[in-house]
């Protein structure tokens, strides 16, 4: 089963702010199939990035994905306050079934 | 845009089952060709996928989860429910209905419902 490390575990930042947030596997993720999820609480969670760098429907330039094999980023260019929120990776190459890591919370500095 | 609810019992008693529903609107399921997820979150900890099921009623199961797991599709309502049985406390976990993307058993997923807690609990 291949292990998601998500870092940091918490990133204290301000609105207009550059996020960086990692997403590392214990093994090479095939064909760098790997997602990344907002999620606010009471909310469901919002698929922001599949295949690692491909943005789904509607989700702002803002967000970007980017890496492969086992390392991986989504980077935030400018924070808006609804950006803050959790965020997951997900990889869904490996055999299955796929993981999840255990997130990034994005908070108000 | 597709929405997706879950529905069912907060509360259920250790060995028993958990049942669970999950309506999907402004979205038709027998006229579309997608699989339909259950993932679930224990506190604290990861996302947990638990199985997934074709509109035809074919599925896919945890490996982890398999023995327990029953998964059905009922496309003339727009639902699809989740069976887990003998809970134990460790089974206590917010549960999410999704919509998979992606090649078969290779998933992500872009739609989810807003999640629903279940204890479970004497």
């Amino acid at each position: 089963e291949i292990v998601l490390t998500q870092s940091p575990g918490t990133l204290s930042l301000s609105p207009g702010d550059r996020a960086t947030l990692s997403c590392r596997a214990s093994q090479s993720v095939p064909s760098d199939w790997l997602a990344w999820y907002q999620h606010k609480p009471g909310q469901a969670p919002r698929l922001l990035i599949y295949d690692a760098s491909s943005r789904a429907t509607g989700i702002p330039d803002r967000f970007t994905g980017s890496g492969s094999g086992t390392d991986f980023t989504l980077t935030i260019s400018r924070l808006e306050p609804e950006d803050f929120a959790v965020y997951y990776c997900q990889q869904y190459g490996g055999s299955m079934p796929g993981t999840f890591g255990r997130g990034t919370k994005v908070d108000i500095k | 845009q597709l929405q997706l609810l879950e529905s069912g019992p907060g509360l259920v008693k250790p060995s028993e089952t958990l049942s669970l529903t999950c309506t999907v609107s402004n979205g038709s399921m027998s006229s579309s060709s997608y699989y339909w997820a259950w993932i679930r979150q224990p506190p604290g900890k990861v996302l947990e996928w638990i199985g997934s099921i074709y509109y035809t009623g074919s599925a896919n199961y945890n490996p982890s989860l398999k023995s327990r797991v029953t998964i059905s599709v009922d496309t003339s309502n727009n639902q699809f429910s989740l069976k887990l049985s003998s809970v134990t406390a460790a089974d206590t976990a917010v549960y999410y209905c999704a919509r998979p993307l992606g090649q078969q058993l290779y998933w992500y997923f872009d739609s989810w419902g807003r999640g629903t807690l279940v204890t479970v609990s004497s």
